[in-house]
């Protein structure tokens, strides 16, 4: 079974300022690919950034980047120069390779971040 | 440029009730989702379908139906609504399953609540 953990409810960052977010999985498919979304206030969600298991070098996609260390099985995201627009609820998700797990993202339970002016 | 569509928005239902969401994309994706959102689960998957014609339950099927008769849409019944039910309901889809690299594009969502 595939597993998402995400140990931080909440976080607070000042404008301006670097946040990580933390995310660790546990799967025993082969290959996998995962994936961060992000989900403000008004509730929709929107995908930022995807990392696939065997990628040599770690994602990025404008001011968010992927630190990925697949032997310690985390998938931790950075939001450089943090903005107000930023405060949001981020979700970290996997998907397998190997049956079931194809078919369906399996999610964490979600970072609330909260930028300060 | 749509997306996937979801309606309604909103929806209050009696303990009993029954209806359906519905779900369209238009972007002619293979692969269409439902989850739930509950507070500190995240999403889960209710059910899934590869492709029109084929579906099958996911992790939390227990009081929902769908069906597949167009690659386009969707739809998720609820067939006796229970206050267990209360929650936010996304519709997703990607261009195939099997594809590990592909994002999920979501609707908006629908807020349901059962009293």
């Amino acid at each position: 079974a595939q597993k998402i953990t995400q140990t931080q409810p909440g976080m607070f960052v000042q404008e301006k300022e670097a946040v990580t977010l933390d995310c660790t999985y546990d799967t025993s498919d082969p290959s996998y690919g995962l994936f961060w979304y992000k989900q403000p206030s008004s509730g929709e969600m929107i995908f930022l950034i995807y990392q696939g298991s065997y990628d040599q070098q770690n994602a990025t996609e404008g001011r968010y980047s992927l630190n990925f260390q697949k032997a310690r099985k985390s998938a931790n995201l950075v939001i450089s120069a943090s903005q107000l627009g930023d405060s949001a609820m981020y979700f970290c998700a996997m998907r397998g390779s190997r049956g079931f797990n194809d078919y369906k993202l399996s999610f964490g339970a979600g970072t609330t971040v909260t930028v300060r002016a | 440029n749509a997306g996937v569509t979801q309606t309604p928005k909103f929806q209050v239902l009696k303990t009993g009730q029954s209806m359906t969401l519905q779900c369209a994309q238009d972007m002619n994706h293979e692969y269409m989702s439902w989850y739930r959102q509950d507070p500190g689960m995240g999403l889960r998957l209710i059910h899934y379908s590869v492709g029109a014609g084929i579906t099958d339950q996911g992790e939390v099927p227990n009081g929902y139906n769908v069906s597949r008769s167009t690659t386009e849409d969707f739809p998720l019944r609820l067939l006796s609504a229970a206050p267990s039910q209360t929650s936010v309901y996304f519709c997703a889809s990607s261009p195939a399953a099997g594809s590990n690299n592909s994002p999920l594009h979501f609707g908006n969502g629908t807020r349901l609540t059962v009293t």
